[in-house]
């Protein structure tokens, strides 16, 4: 039982290059989540997914895309990559019909953008 | 605007010590709370849950809530160097969305 997953674990762009960071959870959840965090903003959520086929903004959604696959995977996308972008980004789930709202984190990825 | 509000620290205690992390919220009607810490460089990592008020103890945490004041604090005891960490506090203010803390940066010196 991974518990949730997340590639790749290190990236640098360069501005205006685009990525996609991948996330897959195994817990059978159904929420979904993506932050991003920044020294001293601490963790700001980018996008949800509450089910499967349901997505939507968080506070800070500018420059970010996102799709969920299934009920497994969420993954965002960085359409063109801005410096701004640089920060560590997590993936997270939560079952919120059972435990309530208790989200689980995978292990980051690292951005860089030049 | 849906704040939770953090001392960023670092909060210094002696190892043995008892150490007392506290965080603040801004909306009344707020449901589900949460602690979690953060090794450098690793994910955050649930520690405690806490929906009443009153106090929660699992092992040598204890989470004391109180609604009516909006404050809710996480007791670390018999503290260790292990537990030296940046703990975040987070309160779900709609939904199932989090808003964390900035966080408590924890040192315990042996």
């Amino acid at each position: 039982n991974a518990g949730v997953t997340q590639t790749p674990k290190f990236q640098v762009l360069k501005t205006g290059q685009s990525m996609t960071l991948q996330c897959a959870q195994d817990m059978n959840h159904n929420s979904m989540y993506w932050y991003r965090q920044d020294p001293g903003m601490g963790l700001r959520l980018i996008y949800y997914s509450a089910s499967e086929g349901t997505t939507d903004k968080g506070e800070v959604p500018n420059g970010y895309n996102v799709s969920r696959l299934n009920k497994r995977e969420f993954s965002l996308r960085l359409e063109s990559a801005a410096p701004s972008q640089t920060s560590v980004y997590f993936c997270a789930s939560s079952e919120a019909n059972g435990s309530p709202y208790e989200q689980y984190f995978g292990p980051g990825t690292r951005l860089t953008v030049t | 605007q849906k704040e939770v509000e953090q001392n960023s620290g670092p909060l210094s205690v002696p190892e043995g010590a008892i150490a007392s992390l506290n965080c603040t919220y801004s909306d009344r009607g707020s449901q589900s709370f949460f602690w979690y810490r953060q090794y450098s460089g690793k994910s955050p990592e649930l520690i405690m849950s806490i929906y009443s008020n009153g106090d929660k103890e699992d092992g040598r945490f204890t989470a004391q809530l109180n609604k009516a004041s909006q404050y809710v604090s996480l007791l670390i005891r018999d503290s260790q160097p292990s537990d030296s960490a940046t703990y975040l506090c987070a309160v779900t203010f709609a939904g199932n969305m989090l808003t964390f803390g900035g966080g408590t940066r924890l040192m315990v010196k042996p």
